[in-house]
């Protein structure tokens, strides 16, 4: 299984939509990311978690929300989807004491608004 | 403000070829730098990453980069590119303080046979 999975991964929605992407990691990490990633534009930053009462918006948080539930747990919202939030989004973990500075990536979830 | 330039938004090479991707940054202070790569359908994988220390590092997959302050490069390379290594390279610089890390836009690499 992987490190860091992300649900769905795939999902076609309309405008108007709420949407929740969910991510799971079972690496221990304290630290957890939001990332979308569109053609050209490399990746950006949503929203970042250092620990569970600890969430931070990152470049492009405007029209997205987060929950960390526990240590394991993110999970980004759309409260309501429009079609420029097409894009694929990734979740990522890192370690927070050692601060390695490495990124675990999951597979990514493949959002389609209409 | 921090940013990272990948300066080639698509290279193709022959199989067996020489590579180099090229990254620069701008940043306030020493980073952390990194190169991932994304295979197709595929999150991201870190190839190798520079803290401190010796300048040239040693990655996955046979790939090694090169830190030069002086022209706030860090630059990959791999003597012999294969098949496999067709994919999208992500160079990216971190704070030390470990808050964010900056992705560059990304070099799409085709190997042909």
């Amino acid at each position: 299984d992987a490190d860091v999975t992300q649900t769905p991964r795939n999902r076609i929605t309309k405008t108007g939509k709420r949407i929740m992407l969910e991510c799971s990691q079972t690496k221990g990490h304290d630290r957890m990311y939001w990332y979308r990633q569109d053609p050209g534009l490399g990746l950006r930053l949503i929203y970042y978690s250092f620990d569970v009462k600890d969430i931070n918006k990152g470049e492009i948080s405007d029209g997205y929300s987060v929950s960390r539930q526990a240590q394991a747990k993110f999970s980004l919202s759309l409260e309501s989807a429009i079609p420029n939030q097409t894009a694929l989004y990734f979740c990522a973990t890192s370690e927070g004491r050692l601060n390695t500075g490495e990124l675990f990536f999951g597979e990514g979830s493949r959002l389609t608004v209409l | 403000a921090q940013s990272v330039t990948q300066p080639d938004i698509h290279i193709t090479v022959s199989e067996g070829a020489s590579l180099e991707l090229r990254c620069n940054y701008s940043y306030g202070a020493t980073p952390y730098l990194f190169w991932y790569v994304q295979s197709p359908g595929q999150g991201l994988q870190l190839l190798l990453k520079y803290f401190s220390g010796d300048t040239l590092v040693q990655g996955i997959k046979g790939f090694e980069a090169e830190f030069k302050r002086s022209q706030s490069s860090f630059n990959l390379r791999k003597p012999s590119v294969h098949w496999s290594d067709a994919a999208e390279y992500f160079c990216a610089v971190g704070a030390r303080a470990g808050n964010q890390f900056y992705f560059g836009t990304g070099t799409s690499l085709t190997v042909i046979p």
